[in-house]
């Protein structure tokens, strides 16, 4: 199956800084990409849709001043957490759609953000 | 509003059958999904409804009923390693998805 590679997996930051976290679609290529948060024993919340060579989509709620996607290649996607804060600890996934006939997302790995 | 509702936990034995729901309000529907997450892992792909009936996969089968806007995920057989967090989602159109809360499933020796 295809499958999406997600870096780093976990990372610590202080308050004020800036993370990026990497989306890879490594054997297919994925023109839209998609960035979730979850919670602990939570959903996930789609947060943007990322298009390749366009601007992301953000869901209604989210900052996109804050969160920034760049989708520059068809198989890979960042999002920049900018200014981090305690309450933007959380576990993020990233994930693409491979359209096979039907909508089968692939997730990679997750980011697991801890802010300090 | 969009919702997606199913039980938000489950416990059954080993080698038991569950059948997890999953009932939809969306304002458009191209089909259900399920998908098992293990905790601290990501979401992995288990099945796809488009149309109504009943979808099998080896010891996991999926149902849909879009008249109904309801779905079931059925585990048959069930396994230790079959403890995690399932969620039924539904694909809206336009390339978007919405997630469930998720049913935690524990299973039990």
């Amino acid at each position: 199956g295809a499958v999406v590679s997600q870096h780093p997996s976990w990372v610590i930051c202080k308050s004020g800084t800036s993370v990026k976290i990497e989306c890879r679609s490594l054997d297919f290529q994925a023109t839209t990409m998609f960035w979730y948060r979850q919670f602990p024993k939570q959903s996930l919340m789609l947060m943007a849709t990322s298009n390749e060579g366009s601007k992301a989509t953000y869901e209604q709620g989210v900052e996109k001043d804050k969160f920034l996607i760049n989708h520059a290649s068809l198989t890979l996607s960042t999002l920049t957490v900018t200014s981090a804060h305690p309450e933007d600890s959380s576990f993020y996934i990233c994930s693409a759609r491979v359209q096979t006939g039907y909508y089968e997302q692939y997730f990679g790995p997750g980011t697991r953000l801890t802010v300090t | 509003g969009q919702s997606l509702e199913q039980p938000s936990e489950v416990t059954a034995v080993e080698g038991a059958i569950v059948q997890i729901n999953c009932t939809y309000q969306t304002s458009g529907f191209y089909g259900l999904s399920w998908y098992q997450q293990h905790d601290g892992g990501a979401p992995t792909f288990l099945s796809y409804n488009g149309l109504d009936g009943l979808e099998e996969t080896g010891r996991f089968s999926s149902f849909l009923s879009r008249s109904d806007s309801y779905g079931y995920l059925l585990l048959q057989e069930l396994q230790m390693k079959d403890s995690a967090s399932y969620f039924c989602a539904v694909d809206t159109g336009g390339f978007k998805t919405i997630f469930g809360a998720g049913t935690r499933l524990f299973v039990k020796a």
